[in-house]
């Protein structure tokens, strides 16, 4: 399925480094998020963005900047991680900000090392 | 107490068993309901929307317990393929934000 791609699917980055993740939906979906889940843990909502607006930033520290340049991109920037922050990061999609279902992509695995 | 709580398990099961578990939430003013399935290392799949009165997809039945706060999901006849772990998802009431559980992972043995 090519509904959401992310790319790299694999990351591993020092501390010092400067990365970005990219997604992009290809289902003409109106609203995009990134997660993060890490191992036995529930998925954490990070951002939210409906029509290239961001409307949710759930206390996320500002080493994770995100980016939403149109309707079916979406970027996670990423700078100065710790090593807490290896986990798997997931964007999602869904047809409009509400109650409706949502649409993975495969994921970045992110290692800081 | 967790907004949304799922029994982590592993529940093992043999093939052509029917399985099932709940999920339980806390917020009475939830309205959208969802199991998805998360095999290992990979993404969420919507497995199917928990509807009111019920809905049946195949093998799959889930049902809403509005008055417990409680989702539940049926497997029968299971397969092999079936082994992955199951997300409760619950929206929180009128906010567009889902919350997620932790999943209960189901494991079907030959």
């Amino acid at each position: 399925e090519t509904g959401v791609t992310q790319t790299p699917r694999h990351l591993v980055m020092g501390m010092t480094n400067k990365k970005s993740l990219k997604c992009e939906q290809h289902l003409g979906h109106n609203a995009m998020y990134w997660y993060k889940q890490s191992a036995k843990k529930p998925l954490e909502l990070m951002f939210v963005y409906s029509l290239e607006e961001r409307v949710e930033n759930n206390s996320v520290p500002s080493r994770f900047s995100p980016e939403c340049p149109n309707s079916s991109h979406l970027f996670l920037h990423l700078h100065t991680l710790q090593p807490e922050d290896s986990a798997l990061y997931l964007c999602a999609s869904s047809q409009v900000l509400g109650r409706h279902e949502q649409y993975f992509g495969p994921g970045t695995r992110l290692t800081v090392t | 107490r967790k907004e949304v709580e799922q029994d982590p398990g592993p529940f093992n099961v043999p093939e052509g068993a029917t399985v099932a578990f709940n999920c339980t939430y806390s917020n009475s003013a939830s309205q959208s309901f969802f199991w998805y399935r998360q095999d290992c290392r990979k993404e969420p799949k919507l497995l199917m929307s928990v509807y009111s009165s019920g809905n049946e997809d195949g093998r799959f039945t889930a049902q809403l317990n509005r008055a417990s706060q409680y989702i539940s999901l049926l497997i029968r006849d299971s397969k092999l393929s079936d082994s992955a772990t199951y997300l409760c998802v619950v929206n929180r009431d009128s906010n567009y934000q889902l919350i997620w559980g932790a999943g209960t992972k189901l494991i079907i043995k030959p």
